[in-house]
C-alpha cells in the first residue's frame, strides 16, 4: 500500500539558516505529493503541492520537487523565519487510493531568534 | 466559503459513553474524509465518503465507530462505549471530484478527550 517517510524531528536550526526536510514515498499508482503544515494550535494548512513527475511546488519561499526516479519529495527553504516553526507532514495521494491523502508521521521544526 | 467546519472543538467524556462530532464540507465539495491524529504522529485515515456512500473504511473504525453522510453534505462520526485509547484529535477534510489529485482541505479538528 501507500506510504509516506519522513525523517524525524525535532529540527532545531537558527534564524536564517537553510533547511532541508526528506521525504520519501512508496505507491502503487501515479501519486499527487504535498507539504502540509500544522502551526501550533491551528489545523492542517496545504503549504505546497506537486502532482507529475519533476513538477515544483512552491509557496512562501518552501519548494520541493517532485523525484520520481528517486520517489522522493524534500521540503527546502533557503532562509527559515521565527514565524517557520511548526510541525511539517509530507503527504500523497492518487487514485488507486481512492484518493484519500496519506500522511507522514511529522516533523516538528523549531527556529530560535 | 468558511472552510471545512468541525463541531465541537473540544469533548471530554467519561469512559463508556458515546460521542457525536459533526463535519460540515466546504459547498460542493462531494468526497469528505475523515482521519484520527494522536499526539506527535500524522493524521491516519479512517473513512472517505464521495457524496452520500461511504467507499471505504480503514481497519483503525472498529465497530464502535459510525459515520454517516445522509445527504452527501454534512457528516457525521460516532464513537460509541468510548475507551481512554479514543482520546485523538478526529479531523474532517473535504475536496471537490473535479480534476484528479486534488488536495484535501482540513477543518479545525475535534479533540476528543476520554477520562
Amino acid at each position: 500500500g501507500n506510504s509516506v517517510t519522513q525523517m524525524e524531528g525535532p529540527v532545531t536550526l537558527s534564524e536564517e539558516a537553510f533547511l532541508t526536510i526528506n521525504c520519501t514515498y512508496t505507491a502503487t499508482g501515479y501519486p499527487s505529493l504535498f507539504w502540509y503544515v500544522q502551526y501550533p494550535g491551528e489545523g492542517l494548512q496545504l503549504l505546497l503541492k506537486a502532482t507529475k513527475a519533476d513538477d515544483k511546488g512552491s509557496n512562501k519561499g518552501f519548494e520541493a520537487t517532485y523525484r520520481k526516479e528517486t520517489t522522493s519529495f524534500h521540503l527546502e527553504k533557503g532562509s527559515v523565519q521565527v514565524s517557520d516553526s511548526a510541525v511539517y507532514f509530507c503527504a500523497l495521494s492518487d487514485r488507486a487510493g481512492g484518493f484519500k491523502t496519506i500522511f507522514g508521521a511529522g516533523t516538528r521544526l523549531f527556529v530560535k531568534a | 466559503d468558511t472552510g471545512v467546519s468541525q463541531n465541537p472543538r473540544h469533548k471530554i467524556t467519561k469512559r463508556g459513553q458515546n460521542v457525536t462530532f459533526r463535519c460540515d464540507p466546504i459547498s460542493e465539495h462531494n468526497r469528505l474524509y475523515w482521519y484520527r491524529q494522536t499526539l506527535g504522529q500524522g493524521p491516519e485515515f479512517l473513512t472517505y465518503f464521495q457524496n452520500e456512500a461511504q467507499l471505504e473504511k480503514s481497519r483503525l473504525l472498529s465497530d464502535r465507530f459510525s459515520a454517516e453522510r445522509p445527504k452527501g453534505s454534512f457528516s457525521t462520526l460516532e464513537i460509541q462505549r468510548t475507551e481512554q485509547g479514543d482520546s485523538a484529535m478526529y479531523l474532517c477534510a473535504s475536496s471537490p471530484r473535479t480534476g484528479v489529485n486534488t488536495e484535501a482541505f482540513f477543518g479545525q479538528g475535534t479533540r476528543l478527550t476520554v477520562v
